[in-house]
């Protein structure tokens, strides 16, 4: 069965460091992959997603991942986290063709940013 | 443009009763999905929908779970008597079509205690 493994279940930051969000997919076809951020009290939002071409993808509020299809990885960076970054990052995989839709998520990283 | 909208946000149900959630999707998507999240856990797939159709409810519970999208009106997600293990929180998210690429735009959620 397709999993999703995100490696980290809470990150807890300084301001101004680096982020690196470890995820892992175990489907060997063709995939589309996205990133969501779940702030407090607030609904999934879409962070980036990556289809084809370019394996870096930029997305809103600095955000990048890189897909990196040889290791079935799609992590998540930021060069310098802020507080207001505080907040639960979901990586999902959607299979590319056929009739599903659904996306498969990982179980999230909290990710704490002290001020 | 409203995004995708779910009531109540907050559902509080004795042991028996039953649920039923309810999700307008986006202005223009035909197509909604349902996912559950439960306590410290990624979101789950439950069923896929398009207008009068289920397309796939691989992850749907088989018994006292069912869901519909009429031709008018919101889809319906419902929980015939309910236990406390149905206590999660239950996302709906809607796309224009199910394309891999499409991006899957989320409402708020509804919150589901069971007492």
């Amino acid at each position: 069965a397709q999993s999703v493994s995100q490696h980290n279940h809470h990150v807890i930051l300084s301001e101004a460091a680096s982020l690196e969000l470890g995820c892992n997919y175990s489907y060997g076809g063709t995939v589309n992959l996205f990133w969501y951020v779940q702030y407090p009290g607030q609904h999934l939002q879409l962070l980036l997603k990556y289809f084809s071409g370019d394996p870096l993808v930029k997305g809103i509020k600095g955000f990048e991942a890189e897909f990196i299809k040889s290791k079935f990885s799609f992590n998540l960076r930021k060069p310098s986290v802020q507080w207001s970054d505080t907040a639960e990052y979901f990586c999902a995989v959607k299979r590319n063709g056929g009739s599903q839709g659904n996306l498969i998520f990982g179980k999230g990283t909290k990710l704490s940013v002290k001020p | 443009n409203a995004g995708v909208m779910q009531n109540p946000r907050h559902l509080v149900r004795r042991r028996g009763q039953e649920a039923r959630l309810r999700c307008s999707p986006m202005k223009g998507h035909s197509h909604v999905y349902w996912y559950r999240q439960l306590p410290e856990e990624g979101l789950k797939f439950m069923v896929y929908l398009q207008k009068e159709n289920i397309i796939d409810e691989s992850g749907m519970p088989k018994e006292r779970f069912s869901a519909e999208f009429p031709k008018e009106g919101p889809s319906i997600l419902r929980i015939q008597q309910v236990v406390r293990g149905d206590s999660a929180a239950y996302f709906c998210a809607s796309s224009p079509t199910s394309r891999s690429y499409n991006e899957q735009f989320f409402g708020p959620g509804t919150r589901l205690t069971v007492l």
